[in-house]
């Protein structure tokens, strides 16, 4: 079981919005503005999205977006393009084992 | 440009130790930042492994710390993992990465390198 939690999956049509929660606890998610995300195509290394929390990597799409909420942090993907179909995850600082991630959501663009 | 490759064996026999190698380029390793290990099974979520920073200090996974030893050489710009007393549940792509120190995001990563354990 992973220490962050996130939908296995979650989709949408070209255009539209979508979400993507990572759920944690006090000692990570919660306790630290220290929320990363990543996007990772088949085969491929992982790729920075966002980091602490909301800040976008120079060359990262602003369609892109991360924000937080007590122990749920969330990423948001606007205007779905075909490319941004692929698996996603989440990581935080934790107190207890320095760095989690989530299991992971795979995103379908329908 | 920051680039980070993976070497090591493919193929590592059960209750033998993995080691794998990372070599940085377009950055020295000396000047900070976290350096580490974050492996993959096939088809499942990241695990991280294990930080060193330059001047030798180290973090690990405390589910792994007592099979994982990480080092850096700063003379190569290089940095190594050693995973002992290997079993399938090992089998994973191993990517090395650099982490800000800050606030341990990995804005670098290598290109993974997958290493089965089997006989």
């Amino acid at each position: 079981q992973s220490a962050l939690t996130q939908p296995a999956s979650v989709s949408g049509s070209p255009g539209q919005s979508i979400t993507i929660s990572c759920t944690g606890t006090n000692s990570d998610v919660g306790g630290y503005n220290y929320v990363s995300w990543y996007q990772q195509h088949p085969g491929k290394a992982p790729k920075l999205m966002i980091y602490d929390v909301s800040n976008r990597p120079s060359g990262v799409s602003d369609r892109f977006s991360g924000s937080k909420s007590g122990s749920t942090a969330s990423l948001t993907v606007s205007g779905l393009q075909a490319e941004d179909e692929a698996d996603y995850y989440c990581s935080s600082y934790a107190s207890s084992t320095a760095l989690v991630f989530g299991g992971g959501t795979k995103l379908t663009v329908l | 440009q920051v680039q980070l490759q993976e070497s090591g064996p493919g193929l590592v026999k059960p209750s033998e130790t993995l080691s794998l190698t990372c070599a940085v380029s377009g950055y020295p390793i000396s000047r900070g930042y976290y350096w580490g290990w974050i492996r993959q099974p096939p088809g499942k979520e990241l695990e991280w492994i294990a930080n060193i920073y330059h001047d030798g200090r180290t973090y690990y996974n405390a589910s792994l710390k007592s099979r994982v030893i990480i080092s850096v050489d700063t003379s190569k710009n290089q940095f190594s993992l050693r995973l002992t007393s290997v079993t399938a549940a090992d089998t994973a792509v191993y990517y090395c990465a650099r982490l800000r120190s800050s606030s341990w995001y990995v804005d670098y990563w290598g290109q993974g390198t997958l290493v089965t354990v089997s006989s």
